[in-house]
């Protein structure tokens, strides 16, 4: 099992260029998530989804937007990136949503926006 | 909105000193998990405690969480080099419901830094 995976690893945009970032989980999760981590402020939750279908906005959801494409896989789209979007991204799942269920992590994509 | 601040921020210690982290929360919890992140890694679960005044080890980590679930700490006895990371609690608010039920609130982590 390669657990949870994410593409693009690293990646550099210009202010105003779009991009999505690929999730995808196979160990048959319900429940994905997406986080940015910036110096000292830990990981905040941008977007979630409970079970397919289904999508919840985070602390930080304002300029991204996502897509539960299928069980396995969870997108994050920033449609005109800025600056302040610079950030490490974490992709994570659990076998359901709620407190009760420890979160696996994706390795990062780490973004930077010029 | 719920808060949850982990003190300190940073902590650097000799190799076999002792090291504590401590997460509180501003707002009672329905359980607290702790994650480890290694230098240019993913957060890694290491615990879960549920139950009030609960403490639980592993090997040189010991987990507690407070008898009001408000608080929580880490204690690892005699730090190794393969100790360094950043050290994260992470928790939801108790009786959260409707859209909040899916969510949990990480605190800032504390970097672990040991020198051999």
């Amino acid at each position: 099992n390669a657990g949870v995976t994410q593409t693009p690893k690293f990646q550099v945009l210009k202010t105003g260029q779009s991009m999505t970032l690929q999730c995808a989980q196979d160990m048959n999760h319900n429940s994905m998530y997406w986080y940015r981590q910036d110096p000292g402020m830990g990981l905040r939750l941008i977007y979630y989804s409970a079970s397919e279908g289904t999508t919840d906005k985070g602390e930080v959801p304002n300029g991204y937007n996502v897509s539960r494409l299928n069980k396995r896989e969870f997108s994050l789209r920033l449609e005109s990136a800025a600056p302040s979007q610079t950030s490490v991204y974490f992709c994570a799942s659990s076998v359901l949503a709620g407190d009760s269920y420890e979160q696996y992590f994706g390795p990062g994509t780490r973004l930077t926006v010029t | 909105g719920q808060q949850v601040m982990q003190i300190p921020q940073y902590q650097h210690v000799q190799e076999g000193e002792d090291f504590t982290t401590y997460c509180n929360s501003s707002t009672t919890l329905s359980n607290i998990q702790w994650y480890k992140q290694r230098p240019g890694g993913h957060p890694v679960f290491l615990i879960q405690l549920v139950k009030s005044g609960e403490v639980k080890k592993q090997k040189r980590l010991t987990f507690q969480f407070g008898e009001a679930k408000k608080n929580s700490s880490l204690h690892i006895t005699a730090t190794q080099t393969t100790d360094v990371g950043t050290y994260f609690c992470a928790g939801k608010r108790a009786n959260a419901g409707g859209t909040s039920y899916g969510k949990l609130t990480f605190g800032q982590g504390t970097i672990l830094t040991v020198h051999p």
